[in-house]
């Protein structure tokens, strides 16, 4: 069974650019959410969609936005790119609503803002 | 808001040692996710600990939750190198919103 895929797996984009990150989950599993990892704010919950539904949303600025298509893949995209955003960008999958099963991750996007 | 605590935060012990690590949560929850990351790698799951006063073994790690005390704990016997790395809680309280601990870096010394 193939685990969750993240692409790209490297990225380097310039402030004021954006970048769309993709997530595929797990087979059969209808639920991906999405973490911002940083040394200095740690792990983040960023969002969580639940067939093609966000069901919850972290405290992060408008610039960041997610989807997810019928297939249960997901996009997350930042607009406006800011120093800031220079992170590892995590995707979690899970059979039933996040939180209420297990959670396999992601390798991760790396994203450096430069 | 839920807040998870996460102490010790850094750990050096040689192999042989047993050790506790322990995570503390602000709020009611029922759900608790232990982790393991690598450096450079993703988070791993080790243990879902569902209801109050369960505990979960793998190796010589062991996870165990008391919900009535809002604390979870992550118990390593015997350390070996190989289990150098960073170890995360996770609590789930609103639907789908988990909040991470800020993890414990581990380093298991000959």
């Amino acid at each position: 069974k193939a685990g969750v895929t993240q692409t790209p797996r490297y990225l380097i984009k310039t402030r004021g650019q954006q970048v769309t990150l993709s997530c595929s989950p797990i087979s059969g599993h209808r639920s991906v959410s999405w973490y911002q990892q940083t040394p200095g704010q740690g792990l983040q919950f960023l969002f969580e969609y639940f067939s093609e539904t966000q069901r919850n949303k972290g405290n992060f600025p408008g610039r960041f936005s997610g989807r997810q298509f019928s297939n249960s893949r997901s996009e997350m995209n930042v607009s406006t790119l800011e120093l800031g955003d220079s992170a590892l960008y995590l995707c979690a999958s899970s059979s039933g609503p996040a939180g209420d099963t297990e959670a396999f991750f992601g390798q991760g996007t790396r994203l450096t803002v430069v | 808001e839920l807040k998870v605590e996460q102490n010790p935060l850094f750990l050096s012990m040689q192999e042989g040692k047993n050790y506790t690590i322990y995570c503390n949560y602000s709020t009611t929850s029922d759900r608790l996710y232990w982790y393991r990351q690598d450096p450079g790698k993703s988070l791993e799951s080790l243990f879902v600990l569902l209801s109050n006063g369960a505990v979960k073994q793998e190796g010589r790690l062991m996870a165990s939750l008391d919900t009535k005390a809002r604390l979870s704990t992550l118990h390593i016997t015997a350390a070996v190198h190989d289990l150098s790395a960073t170890y995360f809680c996770a609590v789930n309280t609103n639907a789908g919103k988990s909040t991470f601990g800020d993890g414990t870096t581990l380093t298991v010394k000959p």
